[in-house]
């Protein structure tokens, strides 16, 4: 069994252009969680969704980010008109929909950086 | 609000020392607690975890003991090793929500 995925491991971009991080949670998980972790910081909730739904979104910046997971392919954190400030790490990680506890799968994430 | 304290690094320590890394936590209800660890230029693994109060998580070596009365998830290995440098993190979560981390502490094994 795999365990999550994301592409790309590394991404670079100009200030202005869009970003598209990728994120397929493990087999058989449908709740996909997005963090973001700054340098030498701790991780930091962004977004926690389920097939074609948005469960919590308190963690994100309130204008350029968005994020979906449809029903068929892997979930998109999309980042428009990046800012040098948005460089980090960003990690997805997925959970089974049962269980009596949350424990969440993460993936090696994307590095995002933004000349 | 909730949140988690972890002792701030780094800690720096020599092979086969003693190693604890406080871990304090606010929450309301009975979260599950967590400590992740991260290597370098990888993602967070999870090294273990309690569900309920008084529980230990164990692996590789490493403990935590669930302390309800003084909210608390302390990580403690009795002989570090070089390949345990890493940062860990402590986490809280209460159900199918986020997980809340710690800010990390990254661990120095020197030989």
């Amino acid at each position: 069994n795999a365990g999550v995925m994301q592409n790309p491991r590394h991404l670079v971009r100009r200030r202005g252009q869009e970003a598209r991080l990728r994120c397929s949670p493990m087999k058989g998980h449908s709740h996909v969680y997005w963090y973001r972790q700054l340098p030498e910081e701790g991780l930091k909730f962004m977004v926690y969704l389920q097939k074609e739904n948005i469960i919590d979104e308190s963690g994100m910046p309130k204008e350029r980010f968005s994020a979906e997971f449809p029903k068929e392919g892997p979930s998109i954190l999309r980042i428009q008109q990046v800012v040098r400030g948005d460089s980090a790490a960003y990690f997805c990680a997925s959970s089974p929909p049962t269980g009596s506890y949350n424990e969440q799968f993460f993936g090696p994430g994307t590095r995002l950086t933004v000349l | 609000g909730d949140s988690v304290t972890q002792m701030e690094g780094p800690v720096t320590l020599s092979e086969e020392a003693f190693l604890t890394i406080n871990c304090t936590y606010t929450a309301t209800g009975y979260p599950s607690l967590f400590w992740y660890v991260q290597y370098p230029g990888e993602g967070l693994q999870l090294l273990l975890k309690a569900t309920k109060a008084d529980d230990k998580g164990s692996n590789k070596g490493f403990e935590a003991t669930y302390r309800k009365e003084t909210t608390s998830f302390h990580l403690e290995k009795g002989s570090v090793q070089v390949s345990d440098s890493a940062v860990y993190f402590c986490a809280w979560s209460g159900g199918y929500q986020k997980v809340t981390f710690g800010t990390g502490t990254k661990l120095q094994v020197i030989p």
